[in-house]
């Protein structure tokens, strides 16, 4: 299947500093990327549909100003913790769809962010 | 009401059982639906799809039933390998990408 990599695995940072995740889709073109945040012992939850070549569209109760998306080629997605504080401490997972429409995602492997 | 409910168990399972998951969805116009695992700190994968018509891959049998409003689960047989989080998850519209995800039920066979 197809193949979605995601960096870094891991990360721990200092409250108030910014982290960025990348998510890219190694085999094939993405016009759209997800993202997730998955919290211990719970679901995985939609925090915004990342377009290649436009804005995300945010999910509601998720700060566009906080969690910064850039997608700026068919392969590549970017999100930006700004300002991380500890309640941001999650796991993030990034998904594309292998074809333009389909409704398969495959995930990448997730970036588990601690923050102190 | 959540969008995707699942018991979340733990359902502890003796090796070479079997065990069926329940999983129900709120909104009528779902198109499609799949079951998802996810491992332990890993990302989730793919387990399949499922068809209106019910469908098998192995030892893992799927159903829908769209008047209910509720989708299943079926393994047979079980192994250790198979002890993971089981997520439904429903898709809204054909061509929407956007996955809505239950909350996972925990499954461990024991030996």
């Amino acid at each position: 299947g197809a193949v979605v990599s995601q960096h870094p695995s891991r990360v721990i940072c200092k409250s108030g500093t910014s982290v960025k995740i990348e998510c890219r889709s190694l085999d094939f073109q993405a016009t759209t990327m997800f993202w997730y945040r998955q919290f211990p012992k719970q679901s995985l939850m939609l925090m915004a549909t990342s377009n290649e070549g436009s804005k995300a569209t945010y999910e509601q109760g998720v700060e566009k100003d906080k969690f910064l998306i850039n997608h700026a080629s068919l392969t590549l997605s970017t999100l930006t913790v700004t300002s991380a504080h500890p309640e941001d401490s999650s796991f993030y997972i990034c998904s594309a769809g292998g074809t333009s429409g389909s409704d398969t995602q495959y995930f990448g492997p997730g970036t588990r962010l601690t923050v102190l | 009401r959540k969008e995707v409910e699942q018991d979340p168990g733990p359902f502890n399972v003796p090796e070479g059982a079997t065990v069926a998951f329940n999983c129900t969805y709120s909104n009528s116009a779902s198109q499609s639906f799949f079951w998802y695992r996810q491992d332990c700190r890993k990302e989730p994968k793919l387990l399949m799809s499922v068809y209106s018509s019910g469908n098998e891959d192995g030892r893992f049998t799927a159903q829908l039933n769209r008047a209910s409003q509720y989708i299943s689960l079926l393994i047979r047989d079980s192994k250790l390998s198979d002890s993971a989080t089981y997520l439904c998850v429903v898709n809204i519209a054909f061509g929407n990408e956007k996955l809505t995800f239950g909350t996972g039920t925990r499954l461990t066979i024991i030996p």
